[in-house]
């Protein structure tokens, strides 16, 4: 019953220092996303898999990078943090881009908090 | 690109009274759904709509999948404190191959 986990829940990062948000979905969905969410707004999507071996842009995929590094996880790596990257950060899955089959399913998100 | 347009922004309302609420779009939707964000968790699906003038209840929640597909409401009667959160629209446009999220309802419910 894990659904989306995300890893880790809380991070705190000097500007300038990388780091790598980790999630996995283990109910065999071939779309993953990793959206932003800050103060006041709704979901910001910064990059999304299709399906296992390619990633496409989002609205706001500048700064980051991602891997999908098979068919359950789908990594969001932020090369040199900026204070502008404070945000929550939400994974999530689905059967396909189009949300057939029940939706997207979210992970708990990770806070990070860019000083 | 498409948006999806939830009104009212925010609500606050006393323990035990009737929430509405609604979501608008510029394109035709095949499929409504509506999810619940609790205070710093995940968004979490509440209700599906499948097709349109589609009534479908959760407990004390009502969702529509609007005649027109443009649109879906949300009902929530005698609301709870436990009911606080962002409630999101959300659906795939009858064309294309994307998944919007609408940008929010913030209830805040005083007990």
């Amino acid at each position: 019953n894990a659904g989306v986990t995300q890893t880790p829940k809380f991070q705190v990062l000097k500007t300038g220092q990388s780091m790598t948000l980790q999630c996995a979905q283990d109910m065999n969905h071939n779309s993953m996303y990793w959206y932003r969410q800050d103060p006041g707004m709704g979901l910001r999507l910064i990059y999304y898999s299709a399906s296992e071996g390619t990633t496409d842009k989002g609205e706001v995929p500048n700064g980051y990078n991602v891997s999908r590094l098979n068919k359950r996880e789908f990594s969001l790596r932020l090369e040199s943090a900026a204070p502008s990257q404070t945000s929550v950060y939400f994974c999530a899955s689905s059967e396909s881009i189009r949300g057939l089959g029940g939706g997207y399913t979210f992970g708990s998100g990770t806070r990070l908090t860019v000083v | 690109g498409q948006q999806l347009n939830q009104s009212p922004q925010s609500m606050f309302i006393q323990e035990g009274e009737d929430v509405s609420m609604n979501c608008t779009s510029s394109s035709i939707f095949n499929t409504w759904l509506w999810y619940k964000q609790d205070p710093g968790e995940g968004p979490v699906l509440l209700i599906a709509l499948y097709k349109a003038g589609e009534l479908t209840s959760n407990g004390r929640l009502t969702a529509q999948f609007g005649i027109t597909r443009k649109d879906s409401f949300l009902n929530i009667s005698a609301s709870i404190p436990s009911d606080v959160g962002i409630y999101f629209c959300a659906g795939p446009p009858n064309t294309g191959n994307q998944f919007y999220f609408g940008t929010g309802t913030s209830l805040t419910v005083i007990p």
